[in-house]
């Protein structure tokens, strides 16, 4: 069962725009939320996190927002640029374990 | 420079040929983990270890084994790998107090024949 899942496998944006990507998740229990980067040929590189007690958190062009009710945050990017294509993770904890669950990823390609 | 290192980062090998995948940090961690990538699937995380001789089943454990004898290295052991274990693994590190954020070595793709 998965319980983090990235409905979009693949995303295209022009350079300049808005890049959204998306996550549900099913557990309630998940308390921590984080995206990560992965470029080809390479590991997955933290990005951004938000806790479950906040609803945004924002770096630069990266802002995650949370919405707790419905089970879902989201990634935007602003402007995106070429050099943020890659395959996004979302991925979660929280409850007793000490384990990160990571979604099935989303391939953005940002096209100049 | 921190960094994961794991090696190989390819290979190829047939069924039932026991191989080990090294892992590496040179940032002190306590905690570090395995996973697997296939495609539809993401990262699955098959074990992890919060610190020298204290390892711990993830979500795919079945058909590998890990030990922790050192802080620094967590190798990854198929003692009679199959061809459903043909993936890419990446092997991970982090703080104990910061799990969530963890630095990921850059991937060892096998393929078993």
């Amino acid at each position: 069962d998965q319980q983090v899942k990235q409905n979009s496998p693949s995303l295209s944006v022009q350079e300049g725009r808005i890049s959204i990507l998306n996550c549900d998740y099913t557990n309630s229990m998940f308390d921590y939320f984080l995206w990560y980067k992965k470029y080809p040929a390479e590991g997955p590189t933290f990005l951004i996190s938000i806790s479950s007690i906040k609803d945004k958190n924002e770096d630069g062009r990266f802002t995650v927002f949370l919405n707790k009710s419905a089970k879902h945050l989201s990634l935007h990017i602003v402007p995106s640029q070429p050099g943020d294509s890659a395959v996004y993770f979302c991925a979660a904890s929280g409850g007793a374990t000490n384990k990160l669950i990571f979604g099935t990823g989303t391939l953005l390609a940002v096209q100049p | 420079e921190a960094q994961v290192t794991q090696n190989p980062r390819y290979l190829i090998t047939v069924t039932g040929k026991k191989l080990t995948v090294t892992c590496s940090q040179n940032m002190n961690h306590e905690y570090m983990s395995w996973y697997r990538q296939d495609p539809g699937l993401g990262l699955r995380q098959i074990y992890y270890s919060m610190n020298v001789e204290v390892t711990d089943k993830g979500d795919v454990p079945e058909g590998y084994k890990v030990s922790r004898k050192e802080k620094r290295n967590f190798p990854l052991i198929l003692e009679s790998p199959s061809p459903n274990q043909t993936s890419l693994y990446f092997c991970a590190s982090s703080l104990a107090e910061s799990v969530n954020e963890q630095f990921f070595g850059p991937g060892t793709r096998l393929t078993v024949l």
